[in-house]
């Protein structure tokens, strides 16, 4: 099993900022992806991060958006970029070992752009 | 997109009740995973159940698949207040790394 801390927990933010969330694993691992969820919605990926390259989005996110990071195989940052209020939403880090196997879940970053 | 469905979409039970969860998918799956999540935190994995099998069991939790119909069935028995959640099916997908979430069933136990 894998424990991940990712933070911040939670916090608020001005539209047009950024905040990078942090995504750490205690064990190295081979995929970590970053979930982005609406309250009271499903789970919707925005990419997959890559260890040593650059991340792959999902449809519908960019690069310039959503910049990740995975400089080793236990850490990830996401970085929400130029906020506005419809990026509030609870941010989810995810890591896995290998296709078939189960996936852990940092506890979630809720952010409220104002 | 690959999302999958669950039905019901919430689901209200008496305590000591057992209940069932629903899930369909679109595409062949590698295996069909179970997870539940409290009031907007992380998403806890429940149970794991690959394409080659039929059913599998965990404690109270009872999962079925059947892959001709591309479906699967979560059925918690006894149930407990602190079983209130949202569960989701997420299918893993042959060459593929990602999981795809479905929809959700919220639950909720009354005491």
């Amino acid at each position: 099993s894998a424990v991940i801390s990712q933070k911040p927990s939670r916090d608020i933010c001005q539209r047009g900022t950024s905040l990078t969330i942090q995504c750490q694993v205690d064990s190295q691992v081979t995929m970590m992806f970053w979930y982005r969820q609406q309250p009271g919605q499903s789970l919707t990926l925005i990419a997959t991060a890559n260890q040593g390259s650059e991340a792959t989005y999902e449809s519908g996110f960019v690069i310039d958006k959503f910049p990740i990071s995975r400089p080793n195989l236990t850490f990830s940052t996401l970085t929400v970029s130029n906020m506005s209020p419809e990026d509030s939403s609870i941010y989810l880090c995810s890591a896995r070992q290998g296709m078939n196997t189960e996936a852990f879940f940092g506890q979630g970053t809720r952010l409220t752009v104002v | 997109s690959q999302q999958g469905e669950e039905d019901p979409q919430a689901l209200s039970i008496q305590e000591g009740e057992n209940a069932t969860m629903n899930c369909s998918y679109k595409t062949s799956i590698n295996n069909l995973q179970w997870y539940r999540q409290n009031s907007g935190r992380g998403l806890v994995h429940l149970i794991l159940i690959r394409s080659n099998e039929r059913e599998k069991h965990s404690g109270r939790l009872r999962v079925t698949l059947d892959t001709s119909k591309k479906s699967s069935s979560l059925l918690i028995t006894a149930s407990r207040a602190a079983d209130t959640a949202s569960y989701f099916c997420a299918g893993g997908y042959f060459g593929n790394e990602k999981l795809t979430f479905g929809t959700g069933t919220r639950l909720t136990i009354i005491p």
